[in-house]
């Protein structure tokens, strides 16, 4: 069935390394795709979302993969810092609807910064 | 620009009690509105999402329900809580692909 998944559910970086988050998803008809950082006791933030037609899109210290070959998804966290502590979840729509009918979220991945 | 509210913040209810969380967004019009549910330590699940002022479609089977009153309103409701009820209750709003959360309600049903 149509799913999306994370590989780990935490990942620990030093304070100034870089962060790589990743997610496999199963829908090859999904047409774009989202990553959502959310901290503790908050809804989800949207950070940066991608479309199929494209492998890369970079934001502002963040950089989003897209591998359909392999159905694999990444987001990178450049310079990590204190604040970006919070879980990831990558996202994409459900069905066929262009999401107008809801997302379907991973697990997420737990991201602890150490000083 | 756009914003989303959600309360209350935190609810404590007793099993067998009725349950009325509210939503609204402001700053955009005809918003396509969902409810996500989230377990401690756990994903998003979706619990209804409508498209429409009294359009609403439901994803899973349960006691909870949903209504939408007006354009920018999405109530979720019950009539009688269970314990499996608690939880943190997101509303989201989209008009193209992108979904904005609200601050959400945590649940306690005891």
């Amino acid at each position: 069935g149509e799913s999306v998944g994370l590989h780990l559910p935490t990942l620990s970086v030093q304070e100034g390394d870089n962060s790589i988050i990743n997610c496999a998803y199963s829908n090859s008809a999904s047409d774009y795709f989202i990553w959502y950082k959310q901290e503790s006791g908050k809804g989800p933030q949207f950070i940066i979302d991608i479309r199929s037609n494209m492998d890369k899109r970079q934001g502002q210290r963040v950089t989003v993969l897209l591998n359909k070959t392999v159905k694999h998804l990444s987001l990178q966290i450049a310079a990590t810092q204190p604040g970006d502590s919070a879980v990831y979840f990558c996202a994409e729509p459900k069905g066929s609807g262009g999401g107008a009918d809801g997302l379907t979220f991973g697990k997420g991945t737990h991201l602890i910064i150490q000083p | 620009s756009q914003t989303i509210h959600q309360w209350p913040a935190t609810l404590v209810q007793p099993v067998g009690s009725p349950l009325s969380l509210e939503c609204t967004v402001e700053g955009t019009s005809n918003p396509n509105l969902y409810w996500y549910r989230q377990a401690a330590g756990r994903g998003l699940q979706l619990l209804f999402y409508s498209v429409g002022i009294g359009q609403i479609s439901s994803e899973v089977p349960q006691n909870l329900s949903a209504s939408r009153p007006q354009d920018r309103q999405f109530i979720l409701s019950s009539k009688k809580l269970l314990l499996s009820d608690s939880g943190f209750y997101l509303c989201a709003w989209s008009v193209l692909f992108e979904q904005f959360f609200g601050p959400g309600t945590r649940l306690t049903v005891l």
